[in-house]
């Protein structure tokens, strides 16, 4: 077990580009959820996937957001064209079957937009 | 609609001194509800949980939450800070994790 873990841990780019985050899950978790961090704020929900299905999207995982997770094991998230707004910490978590609804969370990745 | 309210955004507290820090929530049933916390350059790292039964809980770390149902809040405590418990804490209510805002804990000597 080593842990979840996320890269890159940050990332640097200007606006308009595409930027990509990966997460490896704890590897017998079956659900994988991804969060955003601003400062000053808790994590707030973008969505979440149960082995490759994406079950839930928040509000908030506006267009130019895309989440994967193709084969149940890694998950991407992918920004287009970024937004200074998008300037957060990105969080992945994940669960398995007995994990009795506990998220081990990942170090996060975090994105500054120039 | 579920939420979670921190009331207070910043608490210091001297070492050795007891903390307690609030949480309140909405929920439409009874609620999943966690404390995390998470230091600089660190991951969420979860203090204890609550889904039934005994209403005082323990964690990890010395900290101890009580689940008041006509209050609906969830405050954690801990009697005796150390100045390695200065973090950042939220309260979380499940199974989608809605986090507070956080409360920020300065630890002065």
């Amino acid at each position: 077990d080593t842990g979840v873990s996320q890269n890159p841990r940050h990332k640097i780019t200007k606006r308009g580009q595409n930027v990509t985050f990966r997460c490896d899950p704890i590897s017998e978790h079956n659900r994988l959820y991804w969060y955003r961090q601003t400062l000053g704020q808790g994590p707030e929900f973008l969505t979440y996937f149960q082995n490759e299905a994406q079950l839930e999207k928040s509000r908030l995982l506006s267009d130019r957001f895309s989440a994967e997770r193709p084969k149940g094991s890694f998950s991407t998230l992918e920004i287009q064209r970024t937004e200074q707004g998008d300037s957060a910490m990105y969080l992945c978590a994940s669960i398995g079957t007995a994990g009795a609804n506990v998220l081990t969370f990942g170090a996060g990745s975090r994105l500054t937009v120039l | 609609a579920q939420s979670v309210t921190q009331p207070d955004i910043h608490i210091t507290v001297s070492e050795g001194a007891s903390l307690e820090l609030r949480c309140n929530y909405s929920y439409g049933a009874t609620p999943y509800l966690f404390w995390y916390v998470q230091s600089p350059g660190q991951g969420l790292q979860l203090l204890l949980k609550y889904f039934s039964g005994d209403t005082l809980v323990q964690g990890i770390k010395g900290f101890e939450a009580e689940f008041k149902r006509s209050q609906s809040s969830f405050n954690l405590r801990k009697p005796s800070v150390h100045w390695s418990d200065a973090a950042e804490y939220f309260c979380a209510v499940g199974p989608l994790l809605q986090f507070g805002a956080g409360t920020q804990v300065v630890v002065t000597p």
